[in-house]
């Protein structure tokens, strides 16, 4: 089936530790992105790239970085320099970065607890 | 600055009765309009979009929703809830970001919970 798939669904980190977080669609969408999902406050961007080799910042980049070496791949670094990293990830991905028809499709979240 | 709108943070409706959950946006271009259904630790689905034409919009599991320009709104309907509908709501607004486009500007959602 066709889909994006996030892994692992649950991750605990000691603090000081990087973590990260898989993200993988074969959709052969162009653009993915990262979210993250605190109660009460709905979705933020994190990161978003629209081709490979290529991605910008979003609203709270800060203590995360990514990469998109491949065109179906973009996982997502948690450091330990993201000051309150407990939360609910959620990657997504569209056919391009535009809003021609375009719809942005969501993988099921991977949790990071802190511990 | 953009910004989307959720007025109600929990609803409780009876099963079989209507519904409608509000939605406010401020942008000031023509919006891309969505709204996505979540459950309990799940990822988001898409209920419906609106991008132009018709400003009632059609979509999955029977809602609707409807564009209203004068009044920046673009308010979720059920005419009849079922149990299965208990789940947290959110509405978004594409925008262009950074000088591309692609961004989704969400609200802060709205939980809602079925009576039997």
């Amino acid at each position: 089936d066709g889909g994006i798939t996030q892994s692992p669904k649950y991750l605990f980190r000691k603090e000081g530790q990087n973590v990260t977080l898989s993200c993988e669609q074969n959709l052969n969408h162009d653009a993915m992105y990262w979210y993250r999902q605190d109660p009460g406050q709905g979705l933020r961007l994190i990161y978003y790239s629209q081709i490979v080799n290529d991605f910008q910042k979003g609203d709270i980049a800060e203590g995360y970085s990514v990469s998109r070496e491949k065109k179906e791949s973009f996982p997502l670094t948690v450091t330990s320099a993201q000051k309150n990293p407990t939360a609910f990830y959620l990657c997504a991905s569209s056919i391009r970065l535009d809003w021609s028809g375009n719809t942005i499709y969501f993988g099921e979240g991977s949790w990071l607890t802190v511990v | 600055a953009q910004s989307v709108t959720q007025p109600d943070i929990h609803i409780t409706v009876s099963e079989g009765a209507s519904l409608e959950l509000r939605c406010n946006y401020s942008y000031g271009a023509t919006p891309y309009l969505f709204w996505y259904v979540q459950s309990p630790g799940q990822g988001l689905q898409l209920l419906l979009k609106y991008f132009s034409g018709d400003t009632l919009v059609q979509g999955i599991k029977g809602f609707e929703a409807e564009f209203k320009r004068s009044q920046s709104s673009f308010n979720l309907r059920k005419p009849s809830v079922h149990w299965s509908d208990a789940a947290e709501y959110f509405c978004a607004v594409g925008m262009n970001y950074g000088g591309s486009q692609g961004n989704l500007i969400f609200g802060k959602g709205t939980k809602l919970s079925v009576k039997p």
